[in-house]
């Protein structure tokens, strides 16, 4: 079945820092990904998606992409801020509509 | 601000007991889908609606109900309460299931 592996928290970073918060998946087909936050006592926000291979997903300066080679869609930033700190979520959305399936989780801690 | 909107907000609950998450979207989207998110596991799929009059399984459905009157309205029913069903619980949306969701702010459950 599809299913969402990402690398278990947590990430503690100094402000400033790369982020780098790996994400594999399990599908058949060509399944969509996206990578969702999480802020403390909130509901969860689209951050990027990508739907097709090598597509890269941006936004608020992270970005991931789209490696069906590896079956990866790792989120990176360039320059941690704290405010950037949250629950990240990888997940996916198969080809025939299922619902998003979603990995557990890793929590990101970033300091000033 | 358009949305969705889910009540309570937060719940106490005796065991044995009925209770019913209301989840309201002005979106006017076809899907809506309730998650329960529990620490360490993620967000895992409890029902599901592709469309007015329509219902799935997901993948922790026992001791839950749903229904899908029209459009806007998704409540999640717990028949009868039990402690495992203490959690947090998202209701989310999306125009088709193949697009990406929206998620409300949660309820968070407690069952004593």
């Amino acid at each position: 079945g599809n299913s969402v592996t990402q690398m278990e928290g947590p990430v503690t970073l100094s402000e400033e820092a790369f982020l780098t918060i790996n994400c594999t998946y399990t599908a058949t087909g060509y399944p969509s990904l996206f990578w969702y936050v999480q802020y403390p006592g909130e509901g969860l926000q689209l951050l990027l998606k990508a739907t097709k291979a090598d597509d890269k997903g941006s936004n608020k300066g992270f970005e991931a992409t789209y490696r069906k080679e590896t079956t990866s869609f790792h989120l990176e930033k360039g320059s941690v801020q704290v405010s950037d700190s949250a629950v990240y979520f990888c997940a996916l959305r198969d080809r025939a509509g299922t619902a998003l399936i979603f990995g557990k989780g890793t929590t990101l801690s970033v300091s000033s | 601000i358009a949305g969705i909107t889910q009540a309570p907000t937060s719940q106490i609950l005796a065991a044995g007991r009925r209770m019913t998450l209301r989840c309201t979207q002005d979106m006017r989207h076809n899907a809506m889908y309730w998650y329960r998110q529990d620490l360490g596991l993620g967000l895992r799929l409890i029902h599901y609606s592709n469309t007015a009059g329509t219902t799935g399984k997901g993948e922790v459905p026992d001791g839950y109900s749903v229904s899908r009157a029209n459009t806007d309205d998704f409540p999640l029913t717990l028949a009868s309460a039990v402690p495992s069903q203490t959690s947090v619980y998202f209701c989310a949306t999306s125009e088709t299931m193949n697009t990406e969701a929206f998620f409300g702010q949660g309820t968070r459950l407690t069952v004593v």
